[in-house]
């Protein structure tokens, strides 16, 4: 059964602090792994990861895929309180179904 | 560019009616999705489609149906709504190699 495990579950920093949020995956047919941020409403693309080693950035996000390890890290660096958000991270397989499987997010709250 | 739809945002059910959450897309993907997300929980696969006419069962699929009798359009069925079905509902659609677009979602309370 594919499983997508996050860490932490939640986590309360302060503006200005850099934030490093884990993934790690087992998936049947692993494609890419992907990253979103959901606040009140549908969760909102942020990256999306095939290679590994490779950074992907943008602007205070940055992401990176180790495909030995089997596990992502997303980063935020000068945090602010709009980045205050449930980060989610799904595994996407290769198949033709293209089934993702989500873990169960890392909550962010970032004070003033 | 409406992206994926769904209908209603809210509904209030009493146990044992049923409804139907309607999504259509409006970008041609081939893959359609719906998840169901309870608080502080990720999102959990009920059913999928490949295409039209082809649909399959996700994780968590018992009380639901589906159906895709077009490429627009996936709408999710609960029979019999239970209290443990009070959840939000989102609907999702992708093409190859691209991340999922999703509807804004249906949140359901069954009481």
């Amino acid at each position: 059964e594919d499983k997508v495990v996050q860490s932490p579950l939640s986590l309360v920093v302060h503006e200005g602090d850099t934030v490093t949020l884990n993934c790690s995956y087992e998936v049947t047919n692993f494609r890419s792994l992907l990253w979103y941020k959901q606040e009140k409403k549908a969760p909102t693309f942020l990256f999306m990861l095939t290679s590994s080693g490779i950074e992907k950035k943008s602007g205070r996000l940055s992401s990176i895929l180790d495909k030995k390890e089997l596990s992502s890290i997303l980063n935020i660096t000068a945090t602010q309180t709009g980045d205050s958000a449930i980060y989610l991270c799904a595994a996407l397989r290769g198949t033709n179904a293209g089934k993702s499987t989500f873990g169960d997010g890392t909550t962010l709250t970032v004070k003033p | 560019n409406a992206g994926v739809t769904q209908t209603p945002k809210f509904r209030i059910l009493k146990i044992g009616q049923s409804m139907t959450l309607q999504c259509t897309q409006d970008m041609n993907h081939n893959y359609m999705y719906w998840y169901r997300q309870d608080p502080g929980m990720g999102l959990k696969l009920i059913y999928y489609s490949v295409g039209a006419g082809i649909t399959d069962k996700g994780e968590v699929p018992n009380g639901y149906n589906v159906s895709r009798s077009t490429t627009e359009d996936f709408p999710l069925r609960l029979e019999l709504a239970a209290p443990s079905q009070t959840s939000v509902y989102f609907c999702a659609s992708l093409s190859y190699n691209s991340p999922l677009h999703f509807g804004n979602g249906t949140r359901l309370t069954v009481t």
